[in-house]
């Protein structure tokens, strides 16, 4: 699997949209893009996911760079309760060893009143 | 569905003793993942599984460790003996065809004094 590169940490005004930059450099083309967030004392939150178009849901959407050697997840209006560490991971769907995939360091976002 | 769900939520014991965790996935779900969380390690994986057979155990630490998963609705993982560095949050996690949209349970903090 290829390797993510997150900031460690960002904060973000109440309100406003958070946009959460992930590098993967070295993604392969049959790789996808998964984000998962983890608030405080919580197991890990599935988000989003997606190949190569940009992809929408209930709680963020996912911007994809046409090289697809980065991706950005995007919360439109952060709350408080979006305070989470933020991870990026890119994983092969099927693959009987994608269970190794890690999830590395992630980013603390902090959302602030 | 009332998501992953894993028992006991805290668990104290003392040095050398079997210490087992429990986790009731998602019904339906076909993959079984058991993950650990240190702040010095981080999210790892340590076994998962797929119907029920273990497909791969290389993130289990030591003999100390085992994990079985007797029918599609229960899965253990036994800690025998038990020592102060396997405290931790325990975290099972289910999925479906291992499309990499995994479901966490809210884990099981382990203090071993």
């Amino acid at each position: 699997d290829a390797k993510t590169t997150q900031p460690p940490s960002m904060d973000c005004a109440e309100g406003r949209a958070a946009n959460l930059p992930c590098n993967h450099s070295t993604i392969s083309g049959n790789e996808y893009v998964y984000w998962y967030r983890q608030i405080h004392s919580q197991g890990p939150q599935y988000i989003i996911h997606g190949l190569k178009n940009n992809e929408t849901n209930e709680m963020a959407s996912l911007i994809i760079t046409e090289d697809r050697k980065s991706s950005t997840l995007i919360l439109p209006h952060a709350t408080l309760r979006d305070t989470a560490v933020y991870y990026c991971i890119v994983r092969v769907p099927e693959d009987t060893n994608a269970g190794k995939s890690t999830f590395g360091d992630g980013t603390t976002l902090t959302v602030k009143p | 569905d009332a998501g992953v769900i894993q028992s006991p939520r805290h668990e104290v014991t003392e040095m050398g003793q079997e210490v087992t965790l429990r986790c009731k996935p998602i019904s339906g779900h076909d993959y079984l993942f058991w993950y650990r969380q240190t702040m010095m390690r981080g999210l790892e994986l340590l076994i998962y599984f797929n119907n029920n057979v273990p497909i791969d155990d290389s993130g289990m630490p030591e003999d100390r460790f085992s994990a079985k998963m007797p029918n599609a609705s229960f899965s253990t993982l036994k800690i025998q003996p038990s020592e102060p560095r396997d405290s931790a949050v325990y975290f099972c996690a289910s999925s479906l065809y291992n499309t990499g949209k995994a479901f966490f349970g809210q884990g099981t903090r382990l203090t071993v004094v």
